[in-house]
């Protein structure tokens, strides 16, 4: 069963750009995972799904801001032009055959 | 476009039932697996149970194995959670989602669970 390892915090400015990062266990690293955002009060929202090769597909509705990437066994979401509405805690999620598996979220602040 | 309302939310004793359910529109919902993931009050997200397009194929997590049953009824474009002998550990937002290529794609607003006496 994969593990999905996240940073708990991440900090950055106002109108900057953010990596977040997601890193799958070893002999997973070639899995494809999704990025969700939930704003405080608020259910998830699938961003977008990233696989091994780095193509990512955003979901319906996500900014342009919002891209994905990879590499080795690490998925990254980043962030550009960063708005206060980007606060948030962003969760990777990823699918094995017999269990769904999410990382602990890194909470975003935009200072 | 999709909306997944979920309802059957409330207080309920240590020990006692819960049957949750999922209304889906804006798609067809016999053709994506289904799957029930909780967040407890500060926490992180956990997955529950997955149910496959004819229910055929069903998992739960390790923690709730044995105590709760998902089902489905794709005539009613409806999920269901049965859920029993509930545990103070069990207090939590339900959500209801849709996978599509077996990574959640649409969530619902969630409904809460409290297990106290």
């Amino acid at each position: 069963q994969p593990l999905l390892t996240q940073s708990s915090s991440a900090s950055a400015s106002l109108g900057s750009s953010v990596r977040l990062t997601c890193t799958l266990s070893s002999g997973h690293s070639n899995y494809i995972i999704a990025w969700h955002q939930q704003q405080p009060g608020q259910a998830p929202r699938y961003l977008m799904k990233v696989e091994g090769s780095g193509s990512y597909n955003k979901g319906s509705g996500v900014p342009d801001r919002f891209s994905g990437s990879s590499s080795g066994a690490d998925r990254y979401l980043t962030i550009s032009n960063l708005q206060s509405a980007d606060e948030a805690v962003y969760y990777c999620e990823t699918w094995d055959s017999n269990t769904w598996v999410f990382g602990g979220g890194t909470k975003l602040t935009v200072l | 476009q999709v909306q997944l309302v979920e309802s059957g939310g409330g207080l309920v004793r240590p020990g006692g039932s819960l049957r949750l359910s999922c209304a889906a529109s804006g798609f067809t919902f016999r053709d994506y697996y289904m799957s029930w993931i909780r967040q407890a009050p500060g926490k992180g997200l956990e997955w529950v149970s997955y149910i496959s397009l004819s229910g055929s194929h069903i998992k739960y997590g390790e923690s709730v194995k044995g105590r709760f049953t998902i089902s489905r009824d794709n005539a009613k474009n409806s999920l269901h959670l049965q859920m029993n002998s509930l545990r103070a550990e069990d207090t939590a937002v339900y959500y209801c989602a849709r996978a599509e290529s077996m990574v959640v794609v649409n969530w619902g607003q969630g409904t809460l669970v409290s297990v106290s006496s």
